[in-house]
Formats: C-alpha cells, sequence, structure tokens
C-alpha cells in the first residue's frame, strides 16, 4: 500500500539559516510527489511537485525539493528560512495508476528569531 | 480572491445530531474533494465528485455522505456524528481528475462533537 512517512513531527529553525524536511514514500511503480504548506488558518497550498524528469524540483517560495529513488526520498530544502515560513509541511504521495493524494502526518516548522 | 470557500470555518454539533459542511468554488473545477484530517494526522481522502459522478473511497463510513448540486457547491453530510469524527473537513478542487492537475485546497471546517 502506498504512505507517506514524515519521521520530524517539529523542526525548530532560526530565521536565516538552512531547512531541509524529510519525506520518505513507499510506493510500488514511479511515484507522483508532492510537498504542501499548511499556515494557520489556511488551506494547504501546493509548494512543488515531481512527476517524472529532473530530479531537482523548483517550487514557490524559494523551495525545492530532490527525488531520490534509491533512498525513496523527496526532502524538501530552503537555503534561508524567513519567520514567514513557519507552518506545518505535508508531504504526499501518489501516481499513475494510484490517481489520488496519501499524505505524511506532517511536519510543523517553528522559526526562532 | 478566495478560491475555495468553507462555511463555517468551525462548527460545534452533538453526538448523534447531522450537521452538514458546505464548500464552494469560483474556480469552476470540474472536481471536488473532501478530506478528513484528525488531530496530528494525515489528511485522508473522504471521497470526490468528478461534475456529478460521485466517487466514495472504500473504506469511508456509511454515516457520511456528500453532496453536488452544481458545479459551485459541495456538501458533506454527517447523519449521526460520533465523537470520533471531531477533525479538520478540507474541501478541495481540481480542474480535472488525476493527480497532474493541483488541487486547491479551502481553509477547513473544524467539527467538534459534544
Amino acid at each position: 500500500a502506498q504512505s507517506v512517512t514524515q519521521p520530524d513531527i517539529h523542526i525548530t529553525v532560526s530565521e536565516g539559516a538552512s531547512l531541509e524536511l524529510r519525506c520518505n514514500y513507499s510506493y510500488g511503480a514511479t511515484p507522483y510527489l508532492f510537498w504542501y504548506v499548511q499556515s494557520p488558518g489556511q488551506g494547504l497550498q501546493l509548494l512543488l511537485k515531481y512527476f517524472s524528469g529532473d530530479t531537482l524540483v523548483q517550487g514557490i517560495k524559494g523551495f525545492e525539493a530532490e527525488f531520490k529513488r534509491s533512498q525513496s526520498s523527496f526532502n524538501l530544502r530552503k537555503p534561508s528560512v524567513h519567520w514567514s515560513d513557519a507552518a506545518e509541511y505535508f508531504c504526499a504521495v501518489g501516481g499513475s495508476n494510484f490517481q489520488k493524494l496519501v499524505f505524511g502526518t506532517g511536519t510543523r516548522l517553528l522559526v526562532s528569531p | 480572491d478566495a478560491m475555495v470557500i468553507q462555511n463555517p470555518r468551525y462548527q460545534v454539533t452533538q453526538f448523534g445530531k447531522p450537521v452538514t459542511l458546505s464548500c464552494s468554488q469560483t474556480l469552476n473545477h470540474n472536481v471536488m474533494y473532501w478530506y478528513q484530517q484528525k488531530s496530528s494526522q494525515a489528511p485522508k481522502l473522504l471521497f470526490h465528485y468528478y461534475d456529478k459522478d460521485f466517487n466514495n473511497e472504500a473504506d469511508t463510513p456509511d454515516n457520511f455522505q456528500s453532496r453536488r448540486p452544481n458545479t459551485s457547491f459541495c456538501f458533506l453530510d454527517i447523519r449521526s456524528p460520533g465523537l470520533g469524527d471531531a477533525a479538520m473537513y478540507l474541501c478541495a478542487t481540481s480542474r480535472v481528475a488525476g493527480l497532474t492537475d493541483t488541487q486547491y485546497f479551502g481553509p477547513g471546517t473544524r467539527l467538534t462533537v459534544l
């Protein structure tokens, strides 16, 4: 069965520091991979997605993610975090033969001054 | 500018008392989804409409129903809410079915069951 693991429930990063949020997936075929962000009081917003091709994907708000098939990972990165990045981040997987999103449980990012 | 609107944002109901959650969209998208997100858990798809075609997930309880009277509106009906149904309910839309098209989410309705 398809699944997503986000091993970090909470992460605290200093403003201006780099960020990496981990995501591991389980899927039997070539996955479609997504990162969403949920700010307080807001809906989920798509940051970036990977279907095929270049394994380094650029998204909105300065985020990027790298697909590593050998590690079944799709980690999200940002070189310099801003206070406004404090939110909950969800990784999700689907695929061409499984056309729905399966989400991880999320990682809450706290940004310290 | 709101594209996917959910009303109310907070809903309190009593155990066993039917409740309806509302979602509307200004995107004219064909597909509308309902997700359930319990505290500290992943959002989980309950069902979706592709136009008027209703698609129920296999593990969605019978207690949950949905209606889509027109393109813009979709409702989630919980016939007899239990304490375990307390959650955030997220509505989303996409232009077409399938994951290659982006899903746009509303802000959610937080349901409390007393």
